[in-house]
């Protein structure tokens, strides 16, 4: 079975401009979540999507969103770039989203703001 | 809110030594889970190894094991035998077991170095 795939891999923007990462959990996995993770902050809970709705969200500002499409495919945008967004954001999936699942990851998208 | 701390910012370890890299963290919560996933330089994150903090057992794979003291809040990885493929940055992490809770708080990660 394919694991969790993320596109790009890598990313170069400019300040002020917006990006769309996507993620495609593994299949059969209905739950994708979202973190950060940079040199400073660690890794960040950016967000959960299962079954098109965002069940949790992390403590980031609105131009952090995402959604989730019926085939349980996701994307994140970031608008509004800042330097402060370059990270590596990596995504997770999980089966149903239940607290006895475990999450696995993707390779993440290397994002850098200039 | 829940946090995690790794104290151990760097450990190193001669090839086929053990190590334990430490992790505690702070919950009012009864019920959770706890993880360490390693972090290789592919940036991949890969589960270790999965302990239910209902459980006293300690959970073990493998080579892994951890010493799980609920009431010292302490979550340590043990690595037997090590290997140069065990080198990565090892991250513990805490979930809580609310229904539909799928947020992972992570620690600031070990750098594990294996030598030769």
């Amino acid at each position: 079975k394919a694991g969790v795939t993320q596109t790009p891999r890598y990313l170069i923007k400019t300040r002020g401009q917006q990006v769309t990462l996507s993620c495609s959990p593994i299949s059969g996995h209905r739950s994708v979540s979202w973190y950060q993770q940079t040199p400073g902050q660690g890794l960040q809970f950016l967000f959960e999507y299962f079954s098109e709705t965002q069940r949790n969200k992390g403590n980031f500002p609105g131009r952090f969103s995402g959604r989730q499409f019926s085939n349980s495919r996701s994307e994140m945008n970031v608008s509004t770039l800042e330097l402060g967004d370059s990270a590596l954001y990596l995504c997770a999936s999980s089966v149903d989203g239940a607290n006895t699942d475990t999450q696995y990851f993707g390779p993440g998208t290397r994002l850098t703001v200039l | 809110a829940q946090t995690v701390t790794q104290s151990q910012p760097e450990m190193s370890v001669q090839e086929a030594e053990t190590v334990t890299l430490s992790c505690t963290y702070d919950t009012s919560e009864s019920d959770y889970y706890l993880f360490w996933y390693k972090q290789p330089p592919s940036r991949q994150m890969i589960l270790v190894i999965r302990q239910e903090a209902y459980k006293q057992q300690n959970a073990t794979e493998n080579r892994f094991s951890v010493n799980f003291q609920k009431a010292a809040k302490s979550f340590s990885l043990k690595i037997s035998d090590s290997q140069l493929g065990d080198a990565a940055m090892y991250f513990c992490a805490y979930r809580s077991a609310f229904q539909g809770a799928q947020k992972l708080v992570f620690g600031q990660g070990t750098r594990l170095t294996i030598n030769p």
